[in-house]
């Protein structure tokens, strides 16, 4: 079972505001990954980190999201200005090298 | 780029009867890897099976699943389905098994056993 930690579960911002969503990776894995599930399920790849470093992004997470790694503390994904598209589950997923364990993910809803 | 597609978006399926979920895949990677997470309603998704090995039939759980990279497929059977099954199956592709391999998603297979 997945020890991938993330908080809240449930966030409600209005258009504008900003969103900021938390995840504690199993310890000993160093490689963290946000992924987006929308309404229709469909997975899209945000951002993912080695330690404290940033692998890979794509466009949208580079311009809008605000996203950090640091050690000893929690991952976290912010949202710079909620827009109503953004509202989606946000899942964090933390890996040894490989296979991703996923936690339960932000529920995110941009009224 | 690589691609994953699950045809069925919803299976309803009789307790007992067998399972099967279909995944088709497009990658340049001869290496790459394919797997099937389950996610259940607000629990996290998890990883059911896996496999990069062509043509070896790789089981977790009473699930079933046989990588054949002639077809690009890597389809999910089960021989008998339960109520417990029903969740959503995600196929996904990775174009090599690394620390930081993205996953491709299908858009998933929502089952649904029924008694």
């Amino acid at each position: 079972n997945s020890k991938v930690i993330q908080t809240p579960r449930y966030l409600v911002k209005g258009q504008g505001q900003k969103a900021k969503m938390r995840c504690i990776p199993e310890k000993g894995h160093p490689v963290v990954f946000w992924y987006q599930q929308n309404k229709n399920n469909e997975f899209k790849f945000l951002i993912n980190f080695q330690n404290q470093e940033v692998l890979q992004q794509i466009d949208m997470t580079e311009k809008r999201f605000s996203a950090e790694c640091p050690s000893n503390s929690p991952c976290s994904l912010e949202i710079q200005s909620s827009e109503a598209g953004d509202s989606a589950l946000y899942l964090c997923a933390s890996s040894p090298g490989g296979e991703q364990y996923f936690g339960p993910g932000t529920r995110l809803t941009v009224l | 780029g690589d691609s994953v597609t699950q045809k069925e978006g919803l299976v309803t399926l009789t307790e007992g009867l067998p399972v099967m979920l279909n995944c088709t895949y497009q990658t340049i990677y001869s290496n790459a890897f394919l797997f099937w997470y389950v996610h259940y309603l607000n629990e996290s998704p998890r990883l059911l099976l896996k496999s990069s090995t062509d043509n070896k039939r790789t089981e977790h759980q009473g699930f079933h699943a046989t990588l054949h990279k002639s077809s690009s497929s890597f389809h999910l059977q089960k021989s008998s389905a339960q109520l417990s099954d029903s969740a959503l199956y995600y196929c996904a592709l990775s174009e090599v098994i690394s620390n930081y391999n993205v996953l491709y998603f299908g858009s998933g297979t929502k089952l649904t056993v029924e008694p």
